[in-house]
């Protein structure tokens, strides 16, 4: 089964610099699509950014970027720029490229910006 | 932007009772999803449903959860006999694809369902 770990907690990030959140991800398979999501207070699961792992350039999207270590099983989202609005939880997650459709979801990074 | 609605956002239960969770997908997507989120922990799968029919679900989905689109529009998820464990955000998403495609997963806001 695979397995995602987000080994940050929680982060905190000064308004306007940048911070990268890291996720890393257990899979013996060689196709899976990995996503970052966001969570504002809300509760509402937001897309934020996904990579396909056939795929060796890291996604971007507007301020948010990826950066993706395929053999190292890593998958880190880095915030630009960093707004007020981007204070939330974040989730990294997993989806298999054959066969099972579900999302494996890591525990969450909380980001805090500071003003 | 098409949005998936999700009712009620928050409905208190007595432990025992049936709860139905209502769901309106984006209405050309094909493909729809459960997941649950046990306050502070992380999202977890339930189950996927395409074609009228349970296309996976997970160790969670047991006997007293169960699925249905009644009417073309509507997806809902019922739980029998609620159990305090059963306290969580539950989240209802849709895809044009299987799993995310290349347009991916959208969620609702979801229903926070608190078992008493």
């Amino acid at each position: 089964a695979q397995t995602v770990t987000q080994s940050q907690p929680e982060m905190s990030v000064q308004e306007a610099e940048t911070v990268t959140l890291s996720c890393t991800y257990d899979t013996s398979e060689s196709d899976y699509y990995l996503f970052w999501y966001k969570q504002p207070p809300s509760r509402q699961m937001i897309l934020v950014i996904r990579q396909e792992a056939y795929k060796q350039q890291n996604a971007t999207e507007n301020r948010f970027s990826v950066n993706f270590q395929k053999a190292a099983k890593s998958f880190s989202l880095k915030i630009s720029d960093s707004q007020l609005g981007d204070a939330a939880m974040y989730f990294c997650a997993y989806r298999s490229g054959a066969g099972s459709y579900q999302l494996t979801f890591g525990k969450g990074t909380k980001l805090s910006v500071i003003p | 932007e098409p949005e998936v609605t999700q009712t009620p956002s928050h409905q208190v239960t007595q432990m025992g009772q049936e709860v139905i969770l209502r769901c309106v997908p984006i209405s050309n997507h094909l493909y729809f999803y459960w997941y649950r989120q046990i306050l502070g922990q992380k999202v977890e799968f339930l189950v996927s449903f395409y074609n009228n029919e349970i296309s996976e679900k997970s160790e969670i989905f047991d006997d007293q959860f169960s699925v249905e689109r009644p009417d073309g529009s509507n997806f809902t998820l019922k739980i029998r006999s609620t159990k305090l464990e059963d306290s969580a955000m539950y989240f209802c998403a849709s895809s044009s694809e299987v799993g995310q495609g290349t347009h991916g997963y959208t969620f609702g806001s979801g229903t926070r369902l608190t078992v008493v």
